[in-house]
């Protein structure tokens, strides 16, 4: 059975400082999925990671993925305030996909 | 404008009401997918479609029945709605299976 977990499930932070979010999955994936959820409002997808070593980075995020470890990391620099919201990692496997429980960002001012 | 809508938005009901919540997209995405998010859960797949006609089974499938008659549209449909089945629904789709899904507005659903 396919489990995905996240670390931490709910993280405050100063603005400015560094921080990354964890997601481990119990099986093989071929792409681990990134999402973000404001509160109230629907996913957006951030990144597609799809092969080990793969990096990804879009403004203060950037994402990664060890597939011989099974896990991503979400890394946040410098974090500012409009980047509070829920994380969630998502993995597919036999057309399934499974997400982790997200992990709520609140980044105080 | 490409977009997964869902409707409706909010609904109350009452246990054993059958009830139907539509979901369309317009980017002629051949993945669809239904799931529900409860606090503390995040999202479970409820049902997926690979294409017309072609429906599984996801991590919470009890209670539920979906269909795909039309490759846009993929109702999710609660024959006898119970009050655990209360939650917020995400409709999803995707060009295919492994792509990046796009996701409705959701639709928070009240079962008394």
């Amino acid at each position: 059975e396919l489990k995905v977990e996240q670390n931490p499930l709910f993280l405050s932070m100063q603005e400015g400082k560094n921080y990354t979010i964890y997601c481990n999955y119990s099986t093989t994936s071929d792409r681990l999925y990134w999402y973000r959820q404001d509160p109230g409002k629907s996913l957006e997808s951030l990144f597609v990671l799809l092969s080990n070593g793969a990096v990804k980075q879009e403004g203060r995020l950037m994402a990664s993925l060890d597939t011989k470890a099974r896990l991503s990391t979400l890394h946040i620099t410098a974090a500012v305030h409009d980047l509070s919201a829920t994380y969630f990692c998502a993995v597919v496997r036999d057309d399934k996909i499974i997400f982790g429980k997200g992990t709520r960002l609140h980044i105080l001012p | 404008e490409a977009q997964v809508t869902q409707n409706p938005r909010y609904l109350i009901t009452v246990t054993g009401k059958k009830l139907t919540v539509t979901c369309s997209q317009n980017m002629n995405h051949e993945y669809m997918s239904w799931y529900r998010q409860d606090p503390g859960l995040g999202l479970r797949q409820i049902y997926y479609s690979m294409n017309v006609e072609v429906t599984d089974k996801g991590d919470v499938p009890e209670g539920y029945k979906v269909s795909r008659k039309e490759k846009r549209n993929f109702p999710l449909i609660l024959e006898s709605p119970s009050p655990n089945q209360t939650s917020l629904y995400f409709c999803a789709s995707s060009l295919w299976g492994r792509e990046t899904q796009y996701f409705g507005p959701g639709t928070r659903l009240l079962v008394l």
